[in-house]
């Protein structure tokens, strides 16, 4: 148990559909990330959020679009994805930005698979 | 900008046997290392890290890694393998600015671990 908590743990989707994937933190910490893991491609970071506040977008499609409505939740909604979205989305979270000797801790991730 | 290269793509070793995990980084200054572990369907899980200080860190489950500034590298060891060490290891590094905050981060491709009985 790491204290970050995603659901759901798994996604099936067609391309038309909208879906929502929900992250709950409960370490008081003030930043949460989105990242997208991908058969053969190292982790990548799509969105981070500090104190509500989105402070960087990775050049992520417009299909994709993060929520963050208090310090302890994150959504990702998804709408209109491609087969090749499908992937393991983990979501991040951390003490604050900038700041040495934080860490991250991960969620255990939703397994998203688009038809 | 910084870079992280894990050779081995995937590595088997007997249980019992004992480990080596290699991790290469590219930095312009001292980084911050981690290395992480992500088993089947789950997420990943901090093992250890390195900020400054012993360039030998321990982490959880017996592993340590050792920091070697004049090799850039970052390898994680473990003397004595169990079969629930069988994952995915992810090497890491972040700036010092950033610290290990996920915004700062970048892994390596990872090392898929396999035990054989």
């Amino acid at each position: 148990e790491t204290g970050v908590t995603q659901t759901p743990r798994h996604l099936v989707m067609g391309m038309t559909n909208k879906k929502s994937l929900k992250c709950e933190q409960h370490l008081g910490h003030n930043a949460m990330y989105w990242y997208k893991q991908s058969a053969k491609k190292p982790l990548e970071l799509m969105f981070v959020y500090s104190l509500e506040e989105r402070v960087e977008n990775n050049s992520v499609p417009s299909r994709f679009s993060p929520e963050c409505p208090n310090s302890s939740h994150l959504f990702l909604h998804l709408h209109t994805l491609q087969p090749e979205d499908s992937a393991l989305y983990l979501c991040a979270s951390s003490q604050d930005l900038g700041q040495g000797n934080t860490e991250a801790f991960f969620g255990q991730g939703t397994r998203l698979t688009v038809v | 900008a910084q870079s992280v290269t894990q050779p081995d793509i995937h590595i088997t070793v007997s249980e019992g046997a004992s480990l080596e995990l290699r991790c290469n980084y590219s930095y312009g200054a001292t980084p911050y290392l981690f290395w992480y572990v992500q088993s089947p369907g789950q997420g990943l899980q901090l093992l250890l890290k390195y900020f400054s200080g012993d360039t030998l860190v321990q982490g959880i489950k017996g592993f340590e890694a050792e920091f070697k500034r004049s090799q850039s590298s970052f390898n994680l060891r473990k003397p004595s393998v169990h079969w629930s060490d069988a994952a995915e290891y992810f090497c890491a590094v972040g700036s010092p600015y950033s610290g290990g905050g996920a915004d700062g981060l970048t892994f390596g491709k990872g090392t898929h671990l396999i035990i054989q009985p």
